[in-house]
Parts: structure tokens; sequence; C-alpha cells
């Protein structure tokens, strides 16, 4: 899987939107972006993915670059539910037919203040 | 959604026991299960693909005859932590791919803390 580079943490207020970035230069064309996220003691959880164009679902926001070298994950209205480690993930679908597992970086800390 | 259970949450024992962690996929076959390790303050590390049916593969430097993995089913994967030590305490994690295409996300357990005395 092809790297990403995220900030190590962000810390943002309660019930303000939060960007997370993600720079994935050496995307290809096939990878799609994927984000999780941790809760502490907890196993990851899928919070959203997407190819090219900018995904919406009941959890978050990805807006996607035009040249898809970066992402921004976005969190509309962050609550201090969403503190949580986010990990932002490239994955090919065509690589090992969707067979391999994923590719962890350290993510970025997201601290919420009330 | 997809719902993946993991057993037990949290095993505590003493150096030298085998420990067995059980990964079901509750609503969704899953051919494919894998199993993650997350030390403290580090990032989820993954250990094996589990194949249903067939031997798992193995992540470079992870001693397959030290853990131990069995997906006799389509729902369930179990892995065994042999002969257990202190350094084998961490966070072991499973996931599924959920059903559908190759780019479906994975779901993930909960999580079963390990800490061997």
């Amino acid at each position: 899987d092809a790297k990403t580079t995220q900030p190590n943490s962000m810390e943002s207020n309660e019930e303000e939107p939060v960007h997370l970035p993600c720079n994935h230069s050496t995307i290809s064309g096939t990878d799609y972006i994927h984000w999780y996220r941790q809760l502490p003691s907890q196993g990851p959880e899928y919070v959203i993915h997407g190819l090219t164009s900018n995904v919406n679902n009941r959890m978050a926001s990805l807006a996607i670059a035009e040249d898809r070298k970066s992402s921004t994950l976005i969190l509309h209205r962050a609550t201090l539910r969403d503190a949580a480690v986010y990990y932002c993930i490239l994955r090919d679908p065509y690589s090992g037919g969707g067979a391999d597992g994923l590719t962890f970086g350290k993510g970025t800390h997201l601290i919420i203040q009330p | 959604g997809a719902v993946v259970s993991q057993h037990p949450s949290w095993v505590i024992c003493k150096s030298g026991t085998s420990v067995k962690i059980e990964c079901r996929s509750l609503d969704f076959q899953a051919t494919t299960m894998f199993w993650y390790r997350q030390f403290p303050k580090q990032s989820l590390m993954l250990m094996a693909t589990s194949n249903e049916g067939s031997k798992a593969t193995y992540e470079q430097g992870v001693e397959k005859d030290k853990f131990l993995i069995n997906h006799a089913s389509l729902t369930l994967s179990t892995l065994t932590v042999t002969s257990a030590h202190p350094e084998d305490s961490s966070f072991y994690i499973c996931s599924a791919r959920g059903p559908g295409r190759s780019n479906q996300p994975q779901h993930f357990g909960d999580g079963t803390r390990l800490s061997i005395l």
C-alpha cells in the first residue's frame, strides 16, 4: 500500500468542525482512500472511503483533491466521542484481490476540548 | 452494518499458558479474516491473514508455530497464543472484510487485551 502522511495530533473544540488532512503524493490510479478511527481501548472503526469524488455519510465527509495527492476528513460538528486516532489508509482492491490486511501508519490523535 | 465479535475481551494468565482468542463475523460470511497486534502507544501491526479452509499467511517476523490460526468456518477464526510469555502481552484485534466488492471496508472486533504474568 502506498504511504500516507498525517499530522501526529490535532486539537479542536466541541461542536466545531474538524478537518483532518492526509497527504498521499504517491497514490496510484486504483488506490482508494480509506479512513478508520480507533477510540481508546477499542478496535478500529471504519469511517469513510472514496476514489475520486467527494463522499458523504452519516459520520463524516471526505474531500479528495483533484490530483488525488491529498484528502481531508471532515467531521462537521465534533463531539467528545470523536476523540480518537484517525488513520488514512490507501487500498488497491485490485492488488491481492482485496484480500490483504491494512497497513496502519501512526495516524492523527484528535483531541476534543469541551 | 456488519459486525465482528471478538472473545474474550481481556485475559490475564501465567507465563507458559496457551490462550485462544475467537473472532466471529455475526451477520456475514468471511472467507478472509485478519489478525493484528497493537503494543501500547503504537499502531496496529498485521500479524497474519486467516483463510477459510486453508493455511494462514503470516507476516514476516511472526512465528507461525507460536501464533496458531484456525479458520474452520466462514464465520469463525481463532488465534491461539501458545506458551505465552510476558513479551506476548498486547492488544490483539481481528477484522474481516465485508461481503461484496473487494474495496469494501474491513470490520474490526473490539480487541482482546492479553496480559501474561
